[in-house]
């Protein structure tokens, strides 16, 4: 079985550029996460999407992060524009359902802002 | 959601057994302790799911007591390749899945 795919794996770009991420989750998943992941620290929920309605995106920075899951399949995630902040590695999960014990995530995105 | 607490760092050697123990004091009722395991530039990896008591499955044990404050991750017998961050996560087992992370136990499994 396929796992999460994510793309690209890395990226770099200077402040105020913008940039995006996507993310096939696997096959029959309704359920896809993004998460941001500071070095250190453990993974961050940004948006929490159930097939292409949005479920929370209570810690999404909104001014500056956007999210869709058109068709309730594919996803991407967009910074516009980026800071130096937003340097992290954004992670995709996925799982069948809202109430499934387990998320299956992809390997990431490295984002590098200069 | 019940906050977690758990060892920054731990080391261990090849072939020894491996417990990371994790804080849970305001554990709700309907709340499941679950495992995640991360290896550099990979994404978390679901390792194992409790409610009490223990569970075993093909790669860790959970050992979870009576009044599920706490919590214990067991790894038998580890090998170099299970250097990695471990996560302690708590949430509920019904409803939505929203997962929050700490910084977890860092692992390191020297020769």
């Amino acid at each position: 079985e396929a796992g999460v795919a994510q793309s690209p794996r890395y990226k770099i770009i200077e402040k105020r550029q913008s940039v995006a991420f996507w993310c096939n989750p696997i096959s029959g998943h309704a359920t896809l996460y993004w998460y941001q992941q500071i070095l250190g620290q453990g993974p961050k929920l940004l948006i929490q999407f159930q097939n292409n309605g949005v479920v929370d995106d209570s810690q999404l920075p909104k001014d500056r992060f956007s999210a869709e899951r058109l068709k309730g399949v594919d996803s991407t995630l967009k910074i516009q524009p980026a800071k130096l902040e937003d340097s992290a590695v954004y992670l995709c999960a996925s799982s069948p359902r809202r109430d499934y014990n387990e998320q299956f995530f992809g390997p990431g995105t490295r984002l590098t802002v200069l | 959601l019940a906050k977690t607490t758990q060892p920054i760092s731990m080391d261990s050697y090849e072939g020894q057994e491996v417990n990371i123990t994790c804080s849970h004091n305001n554990i709700a009722t309907n709340d499941y302790i679950t495992w995640y395991q991360q290896f550099p530039s990979q994404g978390p990896r679901f390792i194992i799911q409790g409610y009490k008591t223990k569970v075993t499955n093909e790669v860790a044990s959970l050992f979870i007591p009576a009044d599920r404050k706490s919590s214990t991750l067991s790894l038998p017998r580890v090998s170099l390749s299970d250097t990695a961050v471990y996560y302690c996560l708590v949430a509920p087992g019904t409803g939505f899945q929203k997962l929050v992370f700490g910084t977890g136990t860092r692992l390191l499994v020297s020769p």
